[in-house]
């Protein structure tokens, strides 16, 4: 199956501190991860995407971590911020060659002022 | 500009009402996707279009149709809705597994079911 999950529904953060969130998948052939930002009523929001043969990118502050042994995705946000308040949500590209793309269950990032 | 558009924003329809969304594109992305996003949730596929290929996933309830007639436009067919399809429907479109890419979104439909 392409299930996707996240392990924390809400994550409160300081504003300035670093924010980790983390998404874990079933799927050993997928071969590309999306993180999504979403903004209360609004569209999902690209934020950063790796494929399969990498294991770190980064862009401007945000950095994703993906562990293919252990099946695990990560966004690192630095320097959090109040705009970075949102519902965050892992992706990922199904085992299918349709661009079936499946979402994890969001995490809520909440920044303290 | 826009890239991805939904209309309309907020639809309120009548239990049992037929309803239709709509959705186009301008990027002339190869796939075009139907998103249920309900409250506190994550956003559930109900089906994809690569190309003109329909792909329907297998827990979408038979009262959800979609229809493309084109590369730029894409149709959810709500044959009679009821009160637990009230929901945010998300579309979104990409060019397709095989050259990987991000899917875009649009701003999504509200729909209330009176």
């Amino acid at each position: 199956g392409e299930n996707v999950g996240l392990h924390l529904p809400t994550l409160s953060v300081q504003e300035g501190d670093n924010s980790i969130i983390n998404c874990a998948y079933s799927n050993s052939a997928s071969d590309y991860f999306i993180w999504y930002k979403q903004e209360s009523g609004k569209g999902p929001q690209f934020i950063i995407d790796i494929r399969s043969n990498m294991d770190k990118r980064q862009g401007q502050r945000v950095t994703v971590l993906l562990n293919k042994t252990v099946k695990h995705l990560s966004l690192q946000i630095a320097a959090t911020q109040p705009g970075d308040s949102a519902v965050y949500f892992c992706a990922l590209h199904g085992s299918s060659n349709t661009g079936k793309l499946i979402f994890g269950q969001g995490t809520t990032l909440q920044v303290k002022p | 500009d826009a890239m991805v558009i939904q209309n309309p924003r907020y639809q309120v329809t009548q239990f049992g009402k037929p309803v239709t969304l709509s959705c186009s594109q301008t990027l002339n992305h190869n796939v075009m996707y139907w998103y249920q996003q309900k409250s506190s949730q994550a956003p559930k596929l109900l089906f994809h279009y690569y190309d003109k290929d329909f792909n329907n996933e297998a827990d979408t309830p038979d009262n959800f149709q979609s229809r493309r007639p084109n590369t730029s436009f894409c149709f959810l067919d709500i044959r009679s809705p009821g009160l637990g399809d009230a929901a945010m429907y998300l579309c979104a479109t990409s060019r397709g597994a095989g050259t990987g890419g991000e899917a875009f979104f649009g701003q999504g439909t509200r729909l209330t079911v009176v």
